[in-house]
């Protein structure tokens, strides 16, 4: 299978703990993106990559929240000190067509609970 | 700021023709686009309008007027699998790359 994975599925933690998630995108896509979604609401956008490079992060963002693409392939989201407020499916999405006509291949998602 | 108005749910009958409606508010624009996303699983693309009027794809048709800020997405000849949340989304003035979506609205659709 050749579409966006995502790496766990599912998460359990406790609060105050760092968790790291990873997603790989499909092999020729070069602009990935991380979002988090929230029951019974869309997707909200939080970074997004072009190859290696970080180009856009969200405002609403938490130092807390990093994410990674080192080599321009799959990319990690670190969480610190996690809250009960960041429960929540992160999923990730890639794409290789720029522009406005752009379709985002998404992940599977991993599921967060902060206990 | 920017914002995404859809009913949060819609009822229909298998068989039958469904609007689905979209407004939204931005300060740039850069298109309409369209997700399809069951229960538990991931949003997938369904179609996107950059110009106005309307698109079809199969059983899926999305329209888009510019002037009145306003898209639809319409389904015929439904199936009961296409019972899932269908969620509009644009690009973000804050960044061209941010695609801002709506709440979603979720389609029941009964025998």
């Amino acid at each position: 299978d050749t579409g966006v994975s995502q790496n766990p599925r599912h998460k359990i933690t406790k609060r105050g703990q760092n968790v790291t998630f990873r997603c790989d995108p499909i092999s020729e896509h070069n602009r990935l993106y991380w979002y988090r979604q929230t029951l019974g609401q869309g997707p909200e956008f939080l970074t997004y990559f072009q190859n290696e490079a970080q180009l856009e992060k969200s405002r609403l963002l938490s130092d807390r929240f990093s994410a990674e693409r080192p080599k321009g392939s799959f990319s990690t989201l670190e969480i610190q000190r996690t809250e009960q407020g960041d429960s929540a499916m992160y999923l990730c999405a890639s794409s290789t067509r720029p522009g406005g006509q752009e379709t985002q291949y998404f992940g599977p998602g991993t599921r967060l609970l902060v206990l | 700021g920017q914002s995404l108005e859809q009913p949060s749910e819609v009822t229909a009958v298998e068989g039958a023709i469904v609007q689905i409606n979209c407004t939204y508010q931005t300060s740039g624009f850069y298109g309409l686009s369209w997700y399809q996303q069951h229960d538990g699983g991931a949003p997938t693309f369904l179609s996107y309008n950059a110009l106005d009027g309307l698109e079809e794809t199969g059983r899926f048709s999305s329209f888009l007027s510019r002037s009145d800020s306003y898209g639809y997405l319409l389904l015929q000849e439904l199936q009961m699998k296409d019972s899932a949340s269908y969620f509009c989304a644009v690009r973000g003035s804050g960044g061209k790359n941010q695609l801002i979506w709506g709440a979603g609205t979720k389609l029941i659709i009964k025998p």
